[in-house]
């Protein structure tokens, strides 16, 4: 199975700031997925297919990447973007989830 | 609005079964593929399986495929997870989620807490 790494594994950042969050693949992929959960909610889509932003998702994300190699932006840190996110791919079975990467303010 | 909701969680004895429902709302479930996600209490996520939108295909988790079957009845607009012979590190967090490749899992329920011990 593709085992994906995200780091790091816990971050800050204040107001303002740029926050970026890699996932590696064991095996290439052909695209990524990124879901934000914010303490006690459940997951909430980010972005599919690398670099598409869900809806209702604001624009200061991004995600780019290709192969064993991606990553997830936020541009200008806010303080509701506080939460743990995770990478997770759809190109292998059975579908994997990255560790997460929890992003305190 | 689309929405999820999960029951049928709660304590229950190891090589015991337990089936969890999903009823979703807000669209048409016989339109699409369905996914059980679990989360342990550590955070790791885990996909479970999914099931094509007429039922007429399921795809599991090889360490899972064995024990938990998914089902589903599109008259209900209802997803099952069967688990059964549960162990402890069954113990989780059971999410159902709308699912199709291209646009991942789109929507989350809410989740139910499973609690496997004796």
């Amino acid at each position: 199975e593709v085992v994906l790494s995200q780091s790091p594994t816990t971050t800050a950042a204040s107001p303002g700031e740029k926050v970026t969050i890699t996932c590696l693949a064991s095996s290439s992929v052909s695209h990524m997925f990124w879901y934000q959960q914010e303490s006690g909610a459940s997951p909430k889509l980010l972005i599919y297919s690398t670099s598409t932003l869900a809806s209702g998702v604001p624009d200061r994300f991004s995600g780019s990447g290709s192969g064993t190699s991606y990553s997830l932006t936020i541009n200008t840190m806010e303080a509701e973007d506080a939460a743990t996110y995770y990478c997770q791919q759809w190109s292998s079975n059975p579908w994997t989830f990255g560790g997460g990467t929890k992003l305190e303010l | 609005e689309v929405q999820l909701v999960e029951s049928g969680g709660g304590l229950v004895q190891p090589g015991t079964s337990l089936k969890l429902s999903c009823v979703a709302s807000g669209f048409t479930f016989s339109d699409y593929w369905m996914s059980w996600v679990r989360q342990t209490p550590g955070k790791t996520m885990e996909w479970i399986g999914d099931i094509k939108y007429d039922g007429s295909y399921t795809h599991y988790a090889p360490s899972l495929k064995n024990r938990f079957t998914i089902s589903r009845d599109n008259a209900k607009s209802t997803l099952y997870l069967q688990m059964s012979n549960v162990r402890s590190e069954d113990t989780a967090t059971y999410y159902c989620a709308r699912s199709g490749g291209s646009s991942g899992f789109a929507y989350w329920g809410q989740g139910t807490l499973v609690t496997v011990s004796s």
